[in-house]
């Protein structure tokens, strides 16, 4: 199956600093998604990004199908920003998941 | 829309009894999946449903059953649960006929075998 790469595995952060966070894929996919699980494990959907730019508020993804990687911006971080960030990737019926990067946003 | 709900939030088992996971979706995705999430990792495919009647395995189907007899419901069967199937359930849903393909996930089932 594909592989999936994400980087740093954890990352702590003062309030208001910004981030990248980055997804390697080993083969080619027709589908990305970021995904935030918040301290209560819940999985909150970011974005659904198969390629291009998004940006909803602080938060922007690029992903680059072709050389088989994806990124998510954080700016001005804050301490709600806290959790494990996945990147998911999948073609037909079988989403991999990386195995994450814990970030920590410290007041 | 509720989204995707999943009963129960907790349980704990005894090895060897069995139990099944419930988890439902109002959106009239055609497509499900059930997923468990391991201290410290990412979700794997447990099994998935394309479809009313149609179900296949995921990366770890082992010790697990599943049937799709409505486009709603997914229920997910341990038939006889062990120690190694502590984990954390997550049920989720897709379109998988049109456009965006995004995958919406539930609050998840912690479930611990002793």
């Amino acid at each position: 199956g594909i592989q999936v790469e994400q980087s740093p595995p954890d990352l702590i952060l003062q309030e208001g600093a910004n981030s990248t966070l980055r997804c390697n894929f080993s083969d080619s996919v027709n589908n990305l998604q970021w995904f935030h699980q918040n301290p209560w494990g819940q999985l909150i959907n970011l974005f659904y990004i198969p390629s291009g730019t998004k940006q909803n508020g602080r938060l922007s993804a690029t992903t680059v199908a072709t050389e088989r990687y994806s990124l998510l911006y954080i700016s001005s971080s804050q301490t709600t920003d806290s959790g494990v960030y996945f990147c998911a990737v999948y073609n037909n019926n079988d989403m991999r998941f990386g195995a994450g990067t814990r970030l920590t946003v410290k007041p | 829309n509720a989204g995707v709900t999943q009963t129960p939030k907790f349980q704990v088992l005894k090895t060897g009894q069995s139990m099944t996971l419930q988890c439902a979706q109002d959106m009239n995705h055609e497509y499900m999946s059930w997923y468990r999430q391991d201290p410290g990792m990412g979700l794997r495919l447990i099994h998935y449903s394309v479809g009313a009647g149609i179900t296949d395995q995921g990366e770890v189907p082992n010790g697990y059953n599943v049937s799709r007899s409505t486009t709603e419901d997914f229920p997910l069967r341990l038939l006889s649960a062990a120690p190694s199937q502590t984990s954390v359930y997550f049920c989720a849903s897709r379109r998988s006929t049109e456009v965006p393909y995004e995958q919406y996930f539930g609050p998840g089932t912690r479930l611990t075998v002793t």
